[in-house]
């Protein structure tokens, strides 16, 4: 089986550009998830999905980060515009159902200049 | 509110050495706990799991057991290999309907040959 594909894998902006992440989670999974992942903070939730419905949008994230769920086998991360201290991993991750078991992509590098 | 402490942020050994990451947890709920693994250039992946009807769990020679008397959770190898080198994370679900995953700030691991 497939597990979560990410691209790209690497990405370089200029600040105040808008990207686009993507994702599309394991085939039959319910349940996504967009965490951002940096040597500080560690691990945070950017947001999640049930069923495409948007659960938690991140609170603090939710000024420049907008996630969708356009079907059930793919999801986008936008950050607009962006800023450099938006550089960071951004992972995505699906489950059958909850944060149990989590299968993650490997992730989109992030560079803002 | 809930919380993981990892407070090793770097750990070396030895090919065949022991190995012991220390994990304490705070929480008013019964949470399953986790460990997951993070290989260079990829994204975490779930190495154990333990809720409370069972206290122990083991994976590919890796062991950690839940101590609800010293709220800690501490993952064990007895004969580490390079191939072992990664971050580690540990990790705690407040409940099985929780979509927040409290994730530890990671211990690195390095195996020397």
């Amino acid at each position: 089986d497939a597990g979560v594909t990410q691209t790209p894998r690497h990405e370089v902006a200029e600040k105040g550009q808008t990207i686009i992440l993507k994702c599309e989670p394991v085939s039959g999974h319910n349940d996504l998830f967009w965490y951002r992942q940096t040597k500080i903070q560690g691990l945070e939730l950017l947001s999640y999905f049930r069923s495409k419905s948007l659960m938690e949008d991140g609170g603090a994230f939710k000024d420049r980060f907008k996630a969708e769920m356009l079907n059930s086998s793919f999801s986008t991360l936008k950050i607009q515009p962006t800023e450099p201290k938006d550089s960071a991993v951004y992972l995505c991750a699906s489950s059958f159902r909850g944060a149990e078991t989590l299968y993650f992509g490997s992730g989109t590098r992030l560079t803002v200049l | 509110g809930d919380s993981v402490t990892q407070k090793q942020g770097q750990v070396t050994l030895s090919e065949d050495d022991f190995l012991f990451i220390n994990c304490t947890y705070s929480t008013t709920t019964y949470p399953t706990l986790l460990w997951y693994v993070q290989y260079p250039g990829q994204g975490p992946q779930l190495l154990l799991k333990v809720t409370t009807a069972n206290n122990k769990g083991i994976s590919r020679g890796f062991e950690a057991t839940y101590d609800k008397g010293t709220t800690s959770f501490h993952l064990q190898k007895a004969s580490v290999q390079e191939s072992d080198s990664a971050v580690y994370f540990c990790a705690l679900v407040p409940d099985t309907n929780a979509y927040k995953v409290i994730f530890g700030k990671g211990t690195h691991l390095h195996v020397l040959p």
